[in-house]
């Protein structure tokens, strides 16, 4: 079985600001976990993944992620917010090898100027 | 170079109709997923197709949700006798999935969507 709870439904920030989003995770094997990221209207894209390499994972548009195993956390964060980086944000887990991921609830970032 | 499309991007339908939802893959990609968004929920996994055969299809939610994918390549999901819970953005996804572990280690690009309304 896996799961996975994104903390916040809402994050909100200033320019230039850093960013964090949190994710835990539940997995019953080694997981691989995921961030993507949904812009209005648009496809969701990927922004970075971790399948039991680095612990530390460094992703698109500056953004990077740490798998903590003994906290069952891949919390993503930014050293700066830019205005671009406004949008929803999906924390994604997929174990034991399946090819059936599971999605987080999102959460919206909100950045403002 | 083109991404995947889905079409209609908007359908809005009776309750008790049927409907077509219609995905068009990246060319060359074997793997296809479609899944299900409901308003303020991540995406739900609906069905897995690898070339043309569905290896899982245990995410619809039950008989009247069906999928094909004839020739490998564009996919169609069909709901039929559509209620209004049917109301969510249908999602297309697909990947190389030249590999065992499909999700894990094959990236999968994304559909814009289609958002299905059942009044």
């Amino acid at each position: 079985a896996q799961s996975v709870t994104q903390l916040d439904s809402h994050v909100s920030v200033s320019e230039g600001t850093p960013v964090l989003l949190r994710c835990n995770y539940s997995s019953s094997y080694s997981p691989s976990l995921f961030w993507y990221v949904q812009h209005p209207n648009k496809g969701l894209q990927l922004l970075l993944k971790y399948t039991s390499a680095a612990t530390l994972v460094k992703g698109i548009n500056g953004f990077e992620a740490e798998f903590k195993k003994s906290e069952t956390s891949f919390h993503l964060t930014k050293p700066s917010a830019h205005m671009s980086d406004a949008a929803e944000y999906f924390c994604v887990v997929s174990s034991g090898g399946s090819y059936i991921p599971t999605f987080g609830r999102g959460t919206s970032l909100i950045v403002h100027p | 170079g083109a991404g995947v499309s889905q079409t209609p991007s908007n359908k809005v339908t009776e309750k008790g109709k049927y409907v077509e939802l219609r995905c068009d893959p990246i060319s060359g990609h074997t793997a296809l997923y479609w899944y299900r968004q409901s308003l303020g929920q991540g995406p739900e996994f609906l069905i897995y197709f690898q070339g043309t055969g569905a290896a899982d299809d245990s995410g619809l939610p039950n008989d009247r949700f069906f999928a094909v994918r004839p020739e490998g390549s564009v996919s169609t999901l069909k709901i039929q006798r559509t209620e209004r819970g049917d109301s969510a953005v249908y999602l297309c996804a697909s990947s190389l999935g030249v590999s065992g572990d499909f999700f894990s280690y094959n990236e999968q690009f994304f559909g814009p969507g289609t958002r299905l309304t059942v009044l």
